[in-house]
């Protein structure tokens, strides 16, 4: 069965501060990966996704993430963090099944 | 284009009352699901459906049920609630298993 770990609950950076929020998975082969973030009372919106290919892959808002195969991980990174960034991130995994599993969330609060 | 709509957008229930959440979406996505969204968790899957007439269940299904008669709406039931169904539901669609998937904005229930 696959599974998402992201170690990080909270994360407190300030504007204009880099970003890198943590993710990893268990999956015994290639996963489909995919980030979220949800706004305060919103739905999940997808900031970018990983199928295949390169391993660096970019998203809205200016993020981007890197598989790395050999760490089970999918960080998301942002070189500049802005106030609206604040939000909620969920990194997710697609199996075999091609159903969906979400980590528990790392929370950003962005100071000014 | 509205995408995946839901409703209500708030309820509260009494303990044995029962309740349809309503998903409706108009990409005309063959895949939807209903989560729960407990605080501090990720998303846990109640429900699939992978198309009109065909429904299976998810990781938490007990308590609830689901029907698909057309491809824009995927009603969610609970039937006899309970404090432990208090919850925010989200209902979501995708074109293909394991693509991205859009989400709604959300039904937040609580049982009293």
């Amino acid at each position: 069965a696959q599974s998402v770990t992201q170690p990080d609950i909270h994360i407190t950076v300030s504007e204009g501060a880099s970003l890198e929020l943590r993710c990893n998975y268990s999956y015994g082969a290639t996963p489909y990966l995919f980030w979220y973030v949800q706004s305060p009372g919103q739905g999940l919106q997808l900031l970018l996704k990983y199928f295949s290919g390169d391993t660096l892959v970019q998203g809205i808002k200016g993020f981007e993430a890197e598989f790395k195969r050999s760490q089970s991980s999918f960080n998301l990174r942002k070189p500049s963090v802005h106030w609206s960034d604040a939000a909620e991130y969920f990194c997710a995994v697609a199996g075999s099944a091609r159903q969906l599993t979400f980590g528990s969330g790392t929370q950003l609060t962005v100071l000014p | 284009n509205a995408g995946v709509t839901q409703t209500p957008k708030f309820r509260i229930l009494k303990i044995g009352q029962s309740m349809t959440l309503q998903c409706t979406q108009d990409m005309n996505h063959n895949y939807m699901y209903w989560y729960r969204q407990d605080p501090g968790m990720g998303l846990k899957l109640i429900y699939y459906s992978v198309g009109a007439g065909i429904t299976d269940k998810g990781e938490v299904p007990n308590g609830y049920n689901v029907s698909r008669s057309t491809t824009e709406d995927f009603p969610l039931r609970l039937e006899l609630a309970a404090p432990s169904q208090t919850s925010v539901y989200f209902c979501a669609s995708s074109y293909r298993q394991g693509d991205e998937q859009f989400f709604g904005p959300g039904t937040r229930l609580t049982v009293l």
